[in-house]
């Protein structure tokens, strides 16, 4: 069975720094994954995908991420944080007809 | 872009009261989805539709029920609620194909006293 795994529940940067959020599946075969983020009280936006080609894909808000196929990984990075980046994350893969997410990581962003 | 309301937007209530909880979309997108996600928590699907007057259980038990008699609305009924359903509902809807993204409304916060 498809499964996602964030392992990085809590994530804590200071604005300006880098930023890796960590994400794990298992599937069978080329998964569909994508990223979200979800702020306070709020639906769940899209940030990038990745079906095929490119391994590494580009998304809004300068966030990217890149699929490793050796290393089950689809890893979301940022170059430079900004506060407004404070949210939830979710990793999440297509399973035939539904989609199914991680856990989340919070991400908090110091001055 | 998707254009999906869900309303109320907050929502609380005693218990044993049925509610329905509603979600629109203005794109046609052919397929819908109910998630339940606690605070700080992962999405679990509880119910997904794959077009007018068709209705599947998701991944999630729920004692909640859907239907589907129009494309672009997708009600959540809950016959008698319970504080054990207070949590968020998030709607969200896909057009054709399985690999295009999920669209989210902006959810219902469902408290039951």
């Amino acid at each position: 069975a498809q499964s996602v795994t964030q392992p990085d529940i809590h994530i804590t940067v200071s604005e300006g720094a880098s930023l890796e959020l960590r994400c794990n599946y298992s599937y069978g075969a080329t998964p569909y994954l994508f990223w979200y983020v979800q702020s306070p009280g709020q639906g769940l936006q899209l940030l990038l995908k990745y079906f095929s080609g490119d391994t590494l894909v580009q998304g809004i808000k300068g966030f990217e991420a890149e699929f490793k196929r050796s290393q089950s990984s689809f890893n979301l990075r940022k170059p430079s944080v900004h506060w407004s980046d404070a949210a939830e994350y979710f990793c999440a893969v297509n399973r035939g007809s539904r989609l199914t997410f991680g856990e989340g990581t919070q991400l908090t962003v110091n001055p | 872009e998707a254009d999906i309301y869900q309303t109320p937007r907050y929502l609380v209530i005693g218990t044993g009261k049925k509610i329905t909880l509603e979600c629109s979309q203005t794109m046609g997108h052919d397929k819908m989805y109910w998630y339940q996600q606690d605070p700080g928590m992962e999405l679990h699907l509880i119910h997904y539709s794959y077009g007018v007057n068709s209705t599947e259980k998701g991944d999630l038990s729920s004692e909640s029920t859907v239907s589907r008699i129009r494309t672009e609305h997708f009600p959540l009924t809950l016959e008698s609620a319970r504080p054990s359903h207070t949590s968020q509902y998030l709607c969200a809807t896909r057009r054709g194909s399985y690999n295009s993204p999920l669209h989210f409304g902006n959810g219902t916060r469902l408290t039951v006293t």
